[in-house]
Parts: C-alpha cells; structure tokens; sequence
C-alpha cells in the first residue's frame, strides 16, 4: 500500500541555518509527491510537487527532489526564516483523488 | 488563491448528540471535497470523498452511519457527527478541488470535543 514516513519534530533551528526535513515513501506504482505547510491557526497550503522521478520542485527557497532509488522526498532550504516557523507535511498521491500525508514535521525558527 | 472556509472552528458538544461542520470554498467550484481527521502529532487520515451530487465514498473503517457527509452544491459540503461520543473529539479538516487537478485547497480545520 501506500504510505509516507516524516521524521519527527520538532525541529528547532537558528535563523539563517539550513534546513532538512527527511520524507520518504512507500507506494504501489507512480505517485506524485508534495511538501505541504500549515502556519498557525492556517490551513494546510501547496509548497511544491513532483510528478516523476528527478523530478525537483522548488518554491519560497525550499526544495525536493523526488529521488525513485532512495523513495525520498526530502525538503530542504539553504537559509531559513522566522517567518518559516511551521509545520510541513509530505504526502504522495498516484491519481490525483487520493492523498497519504505523512504525520508533519513541526519546524521552529529562532531569531 | 482559492480559499475554502470551515464552519465552526471549534465545537463543544456533550455525548449522544449531532454536531454539524461546513466546509465552503468561497471562490472557485469544489466538484470534489475532501474530510480528513488529524490526531495529535499523527498525520491527517482520509475519512471520504464527496463528489458534487454523489454519495461519498468512505475509506476503510469510518463508519458512514456516523460521519454522515453532504455535498450537495458546488461551494458547500457537510460532515455531521451523529451520536457523538467522546472518542470523536478530533481535529477535522475539509480540502476541495476542481475537476482531475493535483491541487487541493484545504480549510483551517474544526476541533470537536464532545464532553
């Protein structure tokens, strides 16, 4: 079946310091994947996606490359912000019409 | 960017009695919506999916005779908590879509504890 593991928070980092938050998968065929990130008192919000493998998407200076021999997803930012703090899930999703979250990874940035 | 909204943001309610949450996307045309429920530090489970006009269709486990869900337009889709016990206090949330896109637009969520 299909499943997604994220390592568990939270992750507390300095401003400015790199970060990575490891997400890998379990799944029966093809799936896209997806780094989602919920602020406080928000709903969870699209970051990036991928949709085949080597596939990187890139967005707000975070990263994932969708790596098919390691089934890993794992988000990454070079130079992390207060205005990161959040908690950031992975999901994948093969049709578009069903979506496996992993359990989110809660990131506190401090000034 | 699309926007869907949750109605109550958070609901008391004592044991053995219904509670209802709305889920609307407030501007674009949800033909599919999404129930999910989170538990604490755990990752957000699919309860079902709801098409425009058509029974949902429940994942493996949740009862549907208790998660009774409604969408009967466009902007708005309905989960009712029948019976509510004390093991349905949970945080839900509520994502919809247009036609086969990828993209989902998720509310903020509802946190029901039933006492």
């Amino acid at each position: 079946g299909n499943s997604v593991t994220q390592m568990e928070g939270p992750v507390t980092l300095s401003e400015e310091a790199f970060l990575t938050i490891n997400c890998t998968y379990t799944a029966t065929g093809y799936p896209s994947l997806f780094w989602y990130v919920q602020y406080p008192g928000e709903g969870l919000q699209l970051l990036l996606k991928a949709t085949k493998a080597d596939d990187k998407g890139s967005n707000k200076g975070f990263e994932a490359t969708y790596r098919k021999e390691t089934t890993s997803f794992h988000l990454e930012k070079g130079s992390v912000q207060v205005s990161d703090s959040a908690v950031y899930f992975c999901a994948l999703s093969d049709n578009f019409n069903k979506f496996y979250f992993g359990s989110g990874t809660k990131l506190n940035v401090k000034p | 960017g699309a926007v869907v909204s949750q109605h109550p943001s958070w609901v008391i309610c004592k044991s053995g009695t219904s509670v209802k949450i709305e889920c609307r996307s407030l501007d674009f045309q949800a033909t599919t919506m999404f129930w999910y429920r989170q538990f604490p530090k755990q990752s957000l489970m699919l309860m079902a999916t709801s098409n425009e006009g058509s029974k949902a269709t429940y994942e493996q486990g949740v009862e549907k005779d208790k998660f009774l869900i409604n969408h009967a337009s466009l902007t708005l889709s309905t989960l009712t908590v029948t019976s509510a016990h004390p093991e349905d206090s949970s945080f839900y949330i509520c994502s919809a879509k247009q036609g086969s896109s990828y993209e989902q637009y998720f509310g903020p969520g509802t946190r029901l504890t039933v006492t």
